[in-house]
């Protein structure tokens, strides 16, 4: 089955240390995007990529990073410069983010809660 | 920039019909789309809508009016299991994502 995969689902952290949160797609999407979501909140754009080897930021990119080194997958790193960073994060891709039609297909996200 | 207006939440009987309002302001337009999500879960695509005029799927159905700026997802004979939130979300331009409004929770009661 096509899909995106996050891991893991609820992830713990010491405030002051960096974390990496995983997404992967095998759905040949060429665009994939990471939010951020507050309870009672809409979904905000960190970043996002089009193709390999090139992201923008979102919104709200500070305190946080980005690779995409492979198609199928784009971590997220939530750096200790993110001032409030205990969030569900959510992983997307579409096809191609250009134009009018762009269904984003979401991952399960991630639960990150900063002790 | 760009806004999206909706209702916070909107409560409603099984079996009855709810509309689900959105208002948007944007630079450029490139249609709305709708989106679900239950608690605690991934949102889903539910409609898009470029053009002005009703789409139907089951009993969802999605409108837009572009010389309005707004747009409704209608949705019919309500389930327990239609409780959920749903978002309305625009493209900023033709080369940007998705921008999300901040959801209308709808609760479905027997």
């Amino acid at each position: 089955d096509g899909g995106i995969t996050q891991s893991p689902k609820y992830l713990f952290r010491k405030e002051g240390q960096n974390v990496t949160l995983s997404c992967e797609q095998n759905l040949n999407h060429d665009a994939m995007y990471w939010y951020r979501q507050d309870p009672g909140q809409g979904l905000r754009l960190i970043y996002y990529s089009q193709i390999v080897n090139d992201f923008q930021k979102g919104d709200i990119a500070e305190g946080y990073s980005v690779s995409r080194e492979k198609k199928e997958s784009f971590p997220l790193t939530v750096t200790s410069a993110q001032k409030n960073p205990t969030a569900f994060y959510l992983c997307a891709s579409s096809q191609d983010y250009r134009g009018g039609y762009n269904e984003q297909f979401f991952g399960p996200g991630t639960r990150l809660t900063v002790l | 920039g760009q806004s999206l207006e909706q209702p916070s939440e909107v409560t409603a009987v099984e079996g009855a019909i709810v509309q689900i309002n959105c208002t948007y302001q944007t630079s450029g337009f490139y249609g709305l789309s709708w989106y679900q999500q239950h608690d605690g879960g991934a949102p889903t695509f539910l409609s898009y809508n470029a053009l002005d005029g009703l789409e139907e799927t089951g009993r969802f159905s999605s409108f837009l009016s572009r010389s309005d700026s707004y747009g409704y997802l209608l949705l019919q004979e309500l389930q327990m299991k239609d409780s959920a939130s749903y978002f309305c979300a625009v493209p900023t331009s033709g080369n940007t994502p998705l921008v999300f409004g901040k959801g209308t929770r709808l609760s479905v009661i027997a």
